[in-house]
């Protein structure tokens, strides 16, 4: 099975800073690779994926871009964080149609 | 735009007791999984069922699946406080292969 990846697992940072979290993924090949952002108590938005290495897609206009350097790895980015960019950052690989995606442990994103 | 709708957005049972829990999508779909997510952790893949099935199981687990209403239900027999989490389901809609779109999640206390 796959083992994903995320760090760190808190962060605070101020309102105008640059932002970046990465995700790596083991034990899988040529993967989708998702971010998706939770708010407290609420669902997961999907922010990006990706099916390829430099293959992204956006989900939702925003603050953020995501890219993907390597096949198994994953990274969002922000050049100004907003107080709105706050949350729960989850990173998600999946290797097939019928298959379940495996979640890393997350990142909340705190921007003061 | 979240695909998925679970309901009831909150449950609250006594151990041993089954648990039921209901999710209704909007277009057609390749499949539907069920995901559970203990607080602040990732998420965990629970089951998937495939848009010509209509029964799965899994242990305790029981999935259906009904695409003329689009919806599916997923219980939980015999409930132990353990199962005390957020549930969500997602899709992968017929097209769009890549994307996986979840729902707002069902907050499930088990008492014990």
């Amino acid at each position: 099975s796959q083992t994903i990846h995320q760090w760190p697992a808190t962060l605070v940072q101020p309102v105008g800073s640059p932002l970046s979290l990465e995700c790596t993924v083991e034990g899988t090949s040529n993967p989708n690779l998702y971010w998706y952002r939770q708010a407290a108590g609420r669902g997961l938005q999907l922010l990006f994926y990706s099916v390829g290495i430099g293959q992204i897609s956006s989900e939702v206009p925003q603050n953020l871009s995501a890219s993907r350097p390597q096949d198994r790895q994953f990274i969002l980015s922000s050049k100004k964080l907003l107080l709105s960019d706050s949350g729960f950052y989850l990173c998600a690989s999946r290797e097939g149609l019928d298959l379940g995606a495996f979640f890393g442990q997350g990142t909340r994103l705190t921007v003061v | 735009s979240q695909q998925g709708e679970e309901d009831p957005q909150a449950l609250s049972i006594q151990e041993g007791e089954n648990a039921t829990m209901n999710c209704s999508y909007k277009t057609s779909i390749n499949n539907l999984q069920w995901y559970r997510q203990n607080s602040g952790r990732g998420l965990v893949h629970l089951i998937l069922i495939r848009s010509n099935e209509r029964e799965k199981h899994s242990g305790r687990l029981r999935v259906t699946l009904d695409t003329s209403k689009k919806s599916s239900s997923l219980l939980i027999t015999a409930s132990r406080a353990a199962d005390t989490a957020s549930y969500f389901c997602a899709t992968v809609l017929t097209g769009a292969n890549s994307k996986l779109t979840f729902g707002k999640g069902i907050t499930l206390s088990v008492r014990p």
